[in-house]
């Protein structure tokens, strides 16, 4: 079974670029997560999707960041203009679902950024 | 709310030796527990997770977890490390399927 693939693996740009970030979860998987790493820190979740509805995006910062899951399988993070402060590592996870009990998350090895 | 506090975050121990990594979390409700490992440019991957049941969990390479509800406590635990379980190590918690990283303990193995 594939694992989730997430691209490009680093990125480099300067403040006030756009950037974007795709990954595309285990076949099957409906609940998908975007992740920010910021480097010394553990991971802070930014949105969750299930099919292709946003369940919490609730620690997104709309102002700048957007992601989008139209048909249901994969997923783009946007992040438009960016900062100094966005220099993270971007993972993405899936599951099979949502909720319930516990559905165990399975993640990308990532997309490192630099905003200079 | 839920939130998870790594005591640590470097551990340096010698190859062969036991480890403790320290994880406390804070939660008005029960929770789910997990520990996860990021090695070097990998994403991060489940190591072990208690969900309900027996306390003490187990992982297949040999590390072990204590769930303590009475001191909310997760520690993670190995008798003797190898050079490759140097790696970054992560506690989190679950509430509603959530996932809430503490700040991450970085292990160390020396020869």
């Amino acid at each position: 079974e594939a694992g989730v693939a997430q691209s490009p693996r680093y990125k480099i740009i300067e403040k006030r670029q756009s950037v974007a970030f795709w990954c595309n979860p285990i076949s099957g998987h409906a609940t998908l997560y975007w992740y920010q790493q910021i480097l010394g820190q553990g991971p802070k979740l930014l949105i969750q999707f299930q099919n292709n509805g946003v369940v919490d995006d609730s620690q997104l910062p709309k102002d700048r960041f957007s992601a989008e899951r139209l048909k249901g399988v994969d997923s783009t993070l946007k992040i438009q203009p960016a900062k100094l402060e966005d220099s993270a590592v971007y993972l993405c996870a899936s599951s099979r679902t949502s909720g319930g009990i516990y559905n165990e998350q399975f993640f990308g090895p990532g997309t490192r950024l630099t905003v200079l | 709310a839920q939130s998870v506090t790594q005591l640590d975050s470097q551990v340096p121990v010698f190859e062969e030796a036991p480890v403790e990594l320290r994880c406390n979390y804070s939660s008005s409700v029960s929770v789910y527990l997990f520990w996860y490992v990021q090695y070097p440019n990998q994403g991060l991957q489940l190591l072990l997770k208690y969900l309900s049941g027996s306390t003490l969990v187990e992982s297949i390479n040999g590390f072990e977890a204590e769930f303590n509800k009475s001191q909310t406590s997760f520690h993670l635990r190995k008798p003797s490390v190898h050079i490759s379980d140097t790696a970054e190590y992560f506690c989190a918690v679950s509430y509603t399927g959530k996932l809430i990283f503490g700040q991450g303990t970085t292990l160390q193995v020396k020869p």
